[in-house]
C-alpha cells in the first residue's frame, strides 16, 4: 500500500462546476499537506499549505484537512478551463521532512 | 528569469549510457531538491542539498545515481549506466532554507533507448 493514494482520474468537468479532488494517507505522522498544480510539461508549482487539521481558503480554493481519517480535500470553486491541470497532493512529516506525493488527479474543465 | 532553470529539456540516451542533468537554483536558496516522476506518477524524493553536502540522499535507486553540488549552487544529477527503468522527468526544486516554499524547474525529460 502506497503512504498517500490519490485517484488519477481524468476529472473532466463544465466551467463553472465545483471541483472536490482527494486525497487519504497511512502514515499518521504526516503533519504538514499541500497541493501542487502541474500544467502538462511543466513543474508543480505550490497551491495550497495546511499545518494539521482544519480549513483553509485562499480566492477560489480551499483546503481541508481531516487527520482522524487521514483524509485530505481541495475545493475549486467556480471552475475555470485555465484550471485544467494535473493537481499533486504532498505530504510531509515534519516543515523540513521531504515530501511524499500522490499520484496526481488530471483535471480538464471544459468550456 | 530568477525561476529553476533545468538543462537540457529533454535527453535521449541510449541503454548503458552515462548522463548528466544540471539545474541552476534560485540565485541565493541554500536548500536544492532533486525528484524523478514517473509517467502518470508523482514526483519522488531523490536527494536534498544544504550548502553543498548533500544532507539526505536516502532516496537516490541505487549507486549509479549521484549528484554534486560543489559550490552550493547548481547541482548536477549523474546517471551512470543508464536502464529503461531511468526514463522519466527530472524535476529539480530550490528553496530559500529547508522550511520555506520549494519551486520547481520544469524538469529534464530522460528517455533510455
Amino acid at each position: 500500500q502506497k503512504e498517500v493514494e490519490q485517484d488519477p482520474g481524468p476529472l473532466s468537468v463544465p466551467e463553472g462546476a465545483i471541483v472536490s479532488l482527494n486525497c487519504t494517507y497511512s502514515n499518521s505522522a504526516f503533519q504538514y499537506f499541500m497541493w501542487y498544480r502541474q500544467y502538462s510539461r511543466k513543474g508543480p508549482e505550490l497551491l495550497m499549505y495546511t499545518y494539521s487539521s482544519g480549513n483553509k481558503e485562499d480566492g477560489r480554493f480551499t483546503a481541508q484537512v481531516d487527520k482522524s481519517s487521514k483524509y485530505i480535500s481541495l475545493f475549486i470553486r467556480d471552475s475555470q478551463p485555465s484550471d485544467s491541470a494535473t493537481y499533486l497532493c504532498a505530504m510531509s512529516a515534519s516543515n523540513t521532512d521531504k515530501l511524499i506525493f500522490g499520484t496526481g488527479t488530471r483535471l480538464q474543465v471544459f468550456p | 528569469g530568477a525561476g529553476v532553470s533545468q538543462t537540457p529539456s529533454n535527453k535521449v540516451t541510449e541503454k548503458g549510457k552515462y548522463v548528466e542533468l544540471r539545474c541552476d537554483p534560485i540565485s541565493g536558496h541554500t536548500a536544492l531538491y532533486w525528484y524523478r516522476q514517473s509517467l502518470g506518477q508523482g514526483p519522488e524524493f531523490l536527494i536534498y542539498f544544504q550548502g553543498t553536502g548533500a544532507a539526505d540522499d536516502s532516496g537516490l535507486p541505487n549507486d549509479r545515481f549521484f549528484a554534486v553540488r560543489p559550490e552550493g549552487s547548481v547541482s548536477t544529477l549523474k546517471i551512470q549506466r543508464t536502464e529503461r527503468g531511468d526514463s522519466a522527468v527530472y524535476l529539480c526544486a530550490s528553496s530559500l532554507s529547508r522550511d520555506d516554499e520549494a519551486f520547481f524547474g520544469q524538469g529534464t525529460r530522460l528517455t533510455v533507448v
